[in-house]
């Protein structure tokens, strides 16, 4: 059975600094690996869905990576803001979408 | 126009009690799920249709019975609600069969059992 991790489970960094969010998931074989943000309160909105076949995906001041031999993902954020301070979570997709606790970033001014 | 929208936002009833919660997208896709999420903030998947079909049905008692009546809807019925059952549901699409697609969440509903 899949069993995704994150660490850290939290991160709190100061404005203005890169950072590295980690994902490590127990099973190979997936279709595809998504990172979700998740804000206080509301639903989660997906950041970058990376297919199997793909090595990495980018939107903005976003990056992600897959590794699937490692069965690792990460989560780049260059320049962090405040407004970045949410949980982070990554899921992988086999039959169904299996989420890993999150990392809860804060971001501070 | 909000993609996928479930209500209510906030539900609180007594143990013993049976509620519903609807979820409604209108994307155009084929599949919809019920999720869970704890005090832990765990997700964890309950349930996933394709085109009305249920597909996924993980161990979730059958207190809980997902009803599809078209597959821009899939709504949630709870019998004999439980403290237990206290977390935050998710509902949730994607454009074809679950594993291999963007998914778009609603906002949650939180049950609160007391």
């Amino acid at each position: 059975k899949q069993e995704v991790t994150q660490i850290p489970a939290a991160l709190s960094v100061p404005e203005g600094e890169n950072l590295v969010l980690n994902c490590s998931f127990t099973d190979s074989a997936i279709y595809n690996l998504q990172w979700f943000r998740q804000d206080p309160g509301k639903g989660l909105t997906s950041l970058l869905l990376i297919q199997s076949s793909q090595r990495e995906q980018t939107s903005g001041r976003l990056n992600a990576s897959l590794d699937k031999s490692s069965g690792r993902s990460t989560l780049y954020i260059a320049a962090s803001q405040p407004g970045d301070s949410a949980t982070y979570l990554c899921a992988v997709g086999d039959n169904d979408m299996r989420f890993g606790a999150g990392t809860r970033l804060t971001v501070k001014p | 126009d909000t993609a996928v929208s479930q209500t209510p936002k906030y539900l609180v009833t007594q143990m013993g009690n049976d509620k519903s919660i609807k979820c409604e997208q209108n994307l155009g896709h084929d599949t919809m799920y019920w999720y869970k999420q704890d005090s832990k903030k765990f997700l964890k998947i309950m349930f996933s249709y394709n085109n009305k079909e249920l597909i996924i049905n993980e161990t979730v008692p059958n207190r809980f019975s997902p009803k599809s009546p078209d597959k821009a809807h899939l709504n949630l019925h709870i019998n004999s609600l439980e403290l237990g059952d206290s977390a935050v549901y998710f509902c949730a699409s994607s454009l074809r069969a679950p594993g291999n697609e963007k998914l778009f969440f609603g906002s949650g509903t939180q049950l609160s059992v007391l």
